[in-house]
């Protein structure tokens, strides 16, 4: 199976810090697509982002940002000046019906 | 405009009972889908209809699960008879056409359910 990778299962950062949750897929596609979401403590989950498999320039949105590498085959998700709010469960995903990663709890502490 | 529903938001029941699981699409979204995850898994597909069609159901885990979409609105999930492992979160997600696994899904906030 091909699978999406989340190595960091738990991260604690102060607020203000800036934290980078990592993302790892695998594919045998040309095309496809990556996204992530966030499930903070209210249970659903939230769309983030979604790039194709052909455009790897880096995006800011805010405070995050995505640095797409497809030759590391990698997907990493940046929060700047990290927030209380920001505490929640992110997950990673690549198409197709959406593949997951186990997620990364990421919990801000004022 | 209202996002995906899901009903109930949680439900405990017995083993060997059964379920059945809601959900609501955002309008005019023709692909809906259900995802679970159990306890320390990750997200895993289920299955994906287009309108009332079930295009893929290639993640249901056995026959005690049964998706309906009829008339190409609402969806149920209904587990029957319901066994341990089938213990989790069950989300639905809709999306817009074409529906090929690319585009952006939006998910509801899940159904917690318990089997004891």
């Amino acid at each position: 199976a091909q699978k999406v990778t989340q190595a960091q299962t738990e991260i604690s950062v102060v607020e203000k810090e800036d934290v980078t949750l990592d993302c790892v897929y695998e594919t045998r596609d040309t095309t496809y697509y990556l996204f992530w979401y966030k499930q903070p403590p209210s249970g659903e989950l939230v769309f983030l982002i979604r790039r194709n498999s052909f455009d790897e320039q880096n995006e800011i949105s805010g405070r995050y940002s995505w640095n797409f590498q497809k030759s590391t085959s990698s997907f990493n998700f940046t929060i700047t000046a990290s927030q209380v709010v920001d505490s929640a469960v992110y997950f990673c995903a690549r198409s197709n019906m959406l593949t997951f990663g186990g997620g990364t709890r990421l919990m801000v502490k004022p | 405009e209202a996002g995906v529903t899901q009903f109930p938001s949680h439900s405990v029941i017995e083993k060997g009972q059964t379920v059945t699981l809601r959900c609501d699409p955002i309008s005019g979204h023709d692909n809906l889908y259900w995802y679970r995850r159990v306890m320390g898994k990750e997200i895993k597909f289920l299955l994906h209809f287009v309108k009332e069609s079930k295009q893929d159901e290639s993640g249901m885990p056995n026959n005690r699960f049964l998706a309906e979409r009829t008339g190409g609105t609402y969806s149920t999930l209904k587990v029957q008879p319901a066994e341990l492992e089938d213990s989790g979160v069950y989300f639905c997600a809709s999306s817009q056409l074409p529906g090929q696994g690319e585009e952006t899904q939006y998910f509801g906030p899940g159904t917690r359910l318990l089997v004891l």
